[in-house]
């Protein structure tokens, strides 16, 4: 258990449908993540929030769209995704936003399955 | 951006020590060399990281060398709950961790 957490688990959706990822973290801690371990990729960093800011998007796709009402919740809203984006998106939160300075504290992950 | 390098695979006995190499050529000198590793069915965890000089924790010892090209984390007695994906980082813009493809450590009891 590292405090943070992720719902759903699993989650398999079609290619039209909406669906929310959530993410809470327990830790008091300032800036969290989104990330994408694809099964032939090496985990991608996709957005950075930092006190609810968001500080960092690596040229994610919109229809991909993250949003951090407080310090310890972050959403990443799904639409109209492809099968490609099918993986496993991983939580993870840190005291400071300079990722050099702080470990981070990952989550489970949700297994995304688009069909 | 600075790249890692490391081997595939690497296997271990149970309760001998591990030592897990990483190259990193390309490290610029703000770079920090972050460990984390990866269990089977759950996200990365934070193993040690450091700038220059030897960093000790409860988990892990990792050394760096001189000139920073390289640096090696060293599990001092493994276990089989030590059997993960190992990646070594190093941080880009002080605002990203570039993950690779890790060491995929096996621990034979």
């Amino acid at each position: 258990e590292t405090g943070v957490t992720q719902t759903p688990r699993h989650l398999v959706m079609g290619m039209t449908n909406k669906k929310s990822l959530k993410c809470e973290q327990h830790l008091g801690h300032n800036a969290m993540y989104w990330y994408k371990q694809s099964a032939k990729k090496p985990l991608e960093l996709m957005f950075v929030y930092n006190f609810k800011e968001q500080t960092e998007n690596n040229s994610v796709p919109s229809r991909f769209s993250p949003e951090c009402p407080n310090s310890s919740h972050l959403f990443l809203h799904l639409h109209t995704l492809q099968p490609e984006d099918s993986a496993l998106y991983l939580c993870a939160s840190s005291q400071g936003w300079v990722v050099s300075s702080y470990e981070q504290y990952f989550g489970p992950g949700t297994r995304l399955t688009v069909t | 951006d600075a790249k890692t390098t490391q081997p595939n695979s690497m296997e271990s006995n149970e309760e001998e020590p591990v030592h897990l190499p990483c190259n990193h050529s390309t490290i610029s000198g703000t770079d920090y060399i972050h460990w984390y590793r990866q269990l089977p069915s759950q996200g990365p965890e934070y193993v040690i990281h450091g700038l220059t000089s030897n960093v000790n924790n409860r988990m892990a010892s990792l050394a760096i060398a001189e000139d920073r090209k390289s640096s090696t984390l060293i599990l001092h007695r493994a276990t089989l709950r030590d059997a993960a994906v190992y990646y070594c980082i190093l941080t880009y813009n002080n605002n990203d961790m570039r993950f690779g493809a890790g060491t995929r450590l096996t621990v034979k009891p």
